[in-house]
Parts: structure tokens; C-alpha cells; sequence
């Protein structure tokens, strides 16, 4: 059982290139999640995604855009790239909107 | 919106010892507080959590214990061991039975050294 999955694991991008991050999950989740960690600020929510189709905007939501067109799927795209992006993300998914898993990440450099 | 604070931001424990990291929230309407663990390198993964009706709940060494009233909720780990090294985070949200507005907000996390 492969849980959530990101990819890639790791990207360097030069500033103003755009790319899109991709999670998978297996677990037939309503829930999905896009969060970003920076050191010494936690996890911040970025956009989230209550079921195929909808997204919704977190805590942190500009220079991101997020896609649900398929259930185990859930994209972040990232238009223009800025130095100030440059951080770990993580998805994640849940059943309820209550208990989440976690993939193992994504740490992005923007240069 | 919801703001949670933690602390301490840094623990180092005796192998054996206990730890305690706290937390506090500010939105009355939370009603449901995760305690995640992170280790170098993985994502983080749900260790225990507590619903606004209940005030205690224990895990074999892991205990976590809520205040309403105060707003607070704290992680306890008892007879710490090598492998309980990571970061942890506290969270809190408002869950609704249905679909709807959803916000899990994380404080900024505890790196736990425990000291062999």
C-alpha cells in the first residue's frame, strides 16, 4: 500500500520557471492537501481540496494553483517561480477531514 | 483565523525522562487536536489526538491532555527512549460532519533530543 505519493522528491528551478508538483494517493480520500514547511514556521496550508473537482485556498494560497480532476490525484502548479518559494512541500490526504497522511515530500530550491 | 502557539521550541531529555510540549490555540470552535511526528527526512505521521469532549487520552507512553477552558492542550511522553527523537507538532481545526470550510493549523514545532 504506497500511501501518498509525491513527485518529484527534488527540484531546482531558476527563478521564473514554472513546473507542477504531483501527489497520488491510494487510500480513496475525499481530502487532500497541499501544505509548505519552512524552517521554524511549522506547516502551512497552501490550497486543500474537500473532493474531485473542488479546490479551496489555504493559508498561504498566492503564486500557487492547485488541480483535482481525478480523486487520488491533486496538483500544485507553480506559474512563475520566486526565490521566496523555495521550501519543503508536503501533501496529504484524509477520509474525514480529521486525521491526515502525509507523502515524504518535496523540497524545492528556486534560484 | 486559528493561530496556535507551541513550546518549547527545543527539548533535550535524559533517555528515560519525560517531555512535555504544550500548546495553546486561540479559536474557541476547535474542536479536535492532532499531535504529529516528523522525522529527518519523512513526512509527518499522526502519533495521538484528542476531541473537545474528552480532556485525556493515553497511548502506552504517549499522553495527551486537553483544557477548553484555558485553551491549551499538552503532549506527554513518558520513559522517553533514542528513537523518540524528532520534531513534533501540535494542531488544531474545527471539523464539520459534512463537506465544507476545513483549516488544520499547525504550530511551529518542538525538536526533541533524547539523550542516550
Amino acid at each position: 500500500n504506497a500511501g501518498v505519493t509525491q513527485t518529484p522528491k527534488f527540484r531546482v528551478l531558476k527563478t521564473g520557471q514554472s513546473m507542477t508538483l504531483l501527489c497520488a494517493q491510494d487510500m480513496n480520500h475525499e481530502y487532500m492537501y497541499w501544505y509548505r514547511q519552512d524552517p521554524g514556521m511549522g506547516l502551512r496550508l497552501i490550497h486543500y481540496s474537500v473532493g474531485e473537482g473542488t479546490t479551496a485556498k489555504g493559508e498561504v494560497p498566492d503564486g500557487y494553483n492547485v488541480s483535482r480532476l481525478k480523486k487520488q490525484n491533486f496538483l500544485l502548479g507553480l506559474e512563475s517561480a520566486a526565490p521566496s518559494q523555495t521550501s519543503v512541500y508536503f501533501c496529504a490526504s484524509s477520509y474525514t477531514n480529521t486525521e491526515a497522511f502525509f507523502g515524504q515530500g518535496t523540497r524545492l530550491t528556486v534560484v | 483565523g486559528e493561530n496556535v502557539e507551541q513550546h518549547p521550541s527545543t527539548l533535550s531529555v535524559q533517555e528515560g525522562d519525560s517531555a512535555v510540549i504544550k500548546c495553546t490555540y486561540s479559536d474557541s470552535a476547535s474542536n479536535y487536536f492532532p499531535w504529529y511526528k516528523q522525522e529527518l527526512g519523512k513526512g509527518p505521521q499522526l502519533i495521538i489526538d484528542i476531541r473537545s469532549n474528552v480532556g485525556e487520552k493515553k497511548d502506552q507512553r504517549i499522553a495527551v491532555t486537553l483544557n477548553k477552558t484555558a485553551k491549551h492542550f499538552s503532549l506527554h511522553i513518558t520513559e522517553t527512549q533514542p528513537e523518540d527523537s524528532a520534531v513534533y507538532f501540535c494542531a488544531a481545526s474545527v471539523t464539520h460532519s459534512g463537506a465544507g470550510s476545513y483549516q488544520l493549523t499547525f504550530g511551529k514545532g518542538t525538536k526533541l533530543s533524547v539523550i542516550p
